[in-house]
């Protein structure tokens, strides 16, 4: 069966404090890997597809890198509006048109 | 584009009354995805459509959802009778055919509460 998984489940950082996010999947015949970003009382905002291993996006503080097994997301020097929580989501095995969630990381960074 | 519109925003009903939720796609998107999200299982998929047709409504969790798409701009997902186990976040989401998988843009949702 297909599942994505994502740790921690919370992490609280200080303002200006690096750290990444993990996101692991076992679905076969990986077609993308995507991250989305969710406000509280908001529908997830998409922020990344990637679609090889060694492929890197970014954006602002936000950087996304893929490997064979895992995909993660570094915040670097992370601000308070960064506070979210981040989806990672994979294709599901029935024909790849739907994605699969993890249940997310729930970010909180303190001025 | 005005994006995903979901209406309303938040429901309160009592237990055993039909809910319709509604929901319009971005304009030109193949795919609509009707999504449920709890703090115990996260999102959840129920049912997508594509060019109007459900492909897939395994995630339904009972005969008392049903979901529609009458017209390229038109969904709803309705519950009929529904229960408290149903309260959740309902999220419809679409997004564009293409070769590769492409992203889904999702609305703002629609907090169901069931009393």
């Amino acid at each position: 069966e297909d599942q994505v998984t994502q740790s921690p489940e919370a992490l609280r950082l200080q303002e200006g404090e690096s750290s990444s996010l993990n996101c692991s999947y076992t679905v076969s015949g990986l077609r993308g890997l995507f991250w989305y970003r969710q406000d509280p009382g908001k529908g997830p905002e998409f922020l990344f597809t990637l679609y090889s291993a060694g492929e890197e996006k970014e954006k602002e503080r936000l950087k996304a890198t893929l490997t064979k097994k895992e995909s993660f997301l570094h915040i670097t020097a992370p601000k308070p509006e960064d506070s979210a929580t981040y989806l990672c989501a994979g294709p599901m095995n029935s024909g790849y048109s739907t994605l699969t969630f993890g249940k997310g990381t729930m970010l909180l960074v303190s001025p | 584009d005005a994006g995903v519109i979901q209406s309303p925003r938040h429901e309160v009903t009592e237990m055993g009354q039909e809910v319709t939720l509604r929901c319009k796609p971005i304009s030109g998107h193949d795919y609509l995805f009707w999504y449920r999200q709890t703090m115990m299982r996260g999102l959840e998929l129920l049912i997508y459509f594509n060019n109007n047709v459900p492909i897939d409504d395994s995630g339904m969790p009972e005969d008392r959802f049903s979901a529609k798409m009458p017209n390229a701009s038109f969904s709803t997902l309705k519950i009929q009778p529904s229960e408290p186990r149903d309260s959740a976040v309902y999220f419809c989401a679409s997004r564009k055919a293409g070769t590769a998988n492409t992203e889904a843009f999702f609305g703002q949702g629609t907090r169901l509460t069931v009393v």
